[in-house]
């Protein structure tokens, strides 16, 4: 399985944009970038995924890449809510989705 | 719509009884995954089923685990003769997609196993 690489920590203030990386620099052509998120006492929670495009939804935007070797998490407005441990992970086109996650990176939100 | 649920939600067990955790997919997922959970680490992939059949399940970290689906809906993870390394966070997540890394998994919220 292909690695993922995340900074262990990081901090943000409420109500400002946070940038979460990920390096993947031995990802496959046809690997899938995902990311998940688990709240304190909680299962993870799909958030976001993309392939090659940068990719919007109703929880971040994820920024990719063009060499597809990392790519960035966007929170436009952190919330306390979003206070979280996020992992980045890759998953397989073409085989079924077993999922390597390794030890994220533990987003803290001052208010 | 229902997500994932796990039941029970916390389990004590004394070392060397033998438990059993359940988990309730999405309506209609075919696939369904284990995980354990220790803490302070991520997920660690335990089994996947595709519908009924066990695909994988090269994450089971010993024989006294046993995870089974058998008619590729409810699934139960049981674990013989509990040691007190068995103590974790035991999540199971379900996917639409057989496979496909274009598809999310939805993940319960887990049972905490703890043997004394």
């Amino acid at each position: 399985d292909a690695k993922t690489t995340q900074p262990n920590s990081m901090e943000s203030n409420e109500e400002e944009p946070v940038h979460l990386p990920c390096n993947h620099s031995t990802i496959s052509g046809t690997d899938y970038i995902h990311w998940y998120r688990q709240l304190p006492s909680q299962g993870p929670e799909y958030v976001i995924h993309g392939l090659t495009s940068n990719v919007n939804n109703r929880m971040a935007s994820l920024a990719i890449a063009e060499d597809r070797k990392s790519s960035t998490l966007i929170l436009h407005r952190a919330t306390l809510r979003d206070a979280a441990v996020y992992y980045c992970i890759l998953l397989e086109s073409g085989g079924y989705q077993k999922v390597t996650f390794g030890t994220g990176t533990k987003l803290q939100v001052i208010p | 719509g229902a997500g994932v649920s796990q039941s029970p939600r916390y389990k004590v067990a004394k070392r060397g009884q033998d438990v059993a955790l359940r988990c309730d997919p999405i309506s209609g997922h075919v696939s369904l995954f284990w995980y354990q959970q220790a803490l302070g680490q991520g997920p660690e992939f335990l089994t996947y089923f595709q519908n009924e059949a066990q695909l994988d399940k090269s994450g089971l970290p010993s024989d006294r685990f046993f995870a089974e689906r058998p008619e590729g809906s409810v699934s139960t993870l049981k674990i013989q003769r509990t040691q007190q390394e068995d103590s974790a966070v035991y999540l199971c997540a379900s996917s639409l997609a057989r496979t496909g890394g274009g598809y999310e998994q939805y993940f319960g919220p887990g049972t905490r196993l703890t043997v004394t």
